[in-house]
């Protein structure tokens, strides 16, 4: 099955810096990758999806990047705020009978800290 | 916020006993997910229900089963509940369309303690 590994498992930037969290999985049939923000107490929301037929994807502050060659992917947060401070964790699945049946496979998290 | 919703909360339960958690889809979604994501973990995928029948199965033993209901809703039901099954359960539902991104929304979850 899927295998997905995610670092750093915490990561401290000053506020208006940027962030990069990275990650890899081991199944070349993977075809879809989301990243999840959970905030501590709350359930996880989606922030940005890339499907394979994309490398790059950009939504404000925040873009992720896909290499399929290298099976790997990356959340980029740029100027970051204290209310970026979260769990983040990364995922990914094979194509589903339709989009939205995805099993997810994701990875261990990273914490990320904006030090104001 | 989504219209994702799970009951109970909170719930605690002996080693050996049986639980029932139950999820309320969005409207309109026909598909839910159910994940465990144990302290300090991310979610694994536990089993997901499409249309009312069984779409796929992650690695948990057959005491973890599930059912979903015409109305999309979903139980997930884990008998001879052990230590280990401590965690928060969460589900998640989606449209499930032939087209179009359709992303899966994540209840609140459930917060299940066994002793």
């Amino acid at each position: 099955g899927e295998n997905v590994e995610q670092h750093p498992s915490t990561l401290s930037v000053q506020e208006g810096d940027s962030a990069v969290i990275k990650c890899t999985y081991s199944d070349s049939a993977s075809n879809y990758f989301p990243w999840y923000k959970q905030e501590l107490g709350k359930r996880p929301q989606l922030i940005i999806d890339i499907r394979s037929n994309v490398g790059e994807k950009k939504d404000q502050r925040i873009a992720v990047t896909l290499n399929k060659t290298a099976k790997h992917f990356s959340l980029h947060i740029t100027e970051t705020q204290p209310e970026d401070s979260a769990v983040y964790f990364c995922a990914a699945s094979p194509r589903g009978v339709n989009f939205g049946n995805e099993k997810l496979t994701f990875g261990t998290g990273t914490r990320l800290t904006i030090i104001p | 916020e989504t219209g994702v919703t799970q009951s109970p909360t909170h719930l605690i339960k002996t080693r050996g006993q049986q639980v029932t958690l139950r999820c309320s889809s969005q409207s309109g979604h026909n598909t839910v997910s159910w994940y465990q994501q144990a302290l300090g973990q991310g979610p694994q995928f536990i089993f997901q229900y499409y249309r009312e029948e069984e779409n796929g199965r992650g690695n948990f033993p057959p005491r973890f089963s599930g059912l979903q209901f015409p109305n999309y809703s979903s139980e997930l039901n884990v008998n001879a509940l052990e230590l280990d099954d401590s965690a928060l359960y969460l589900c998640a539902s989606s449209a499930g369309l032939a087209g179009g991104d359709n992303e899966q929304f994540f209840g609140p979850g459930t917060r299940l303690t066994v002793l």
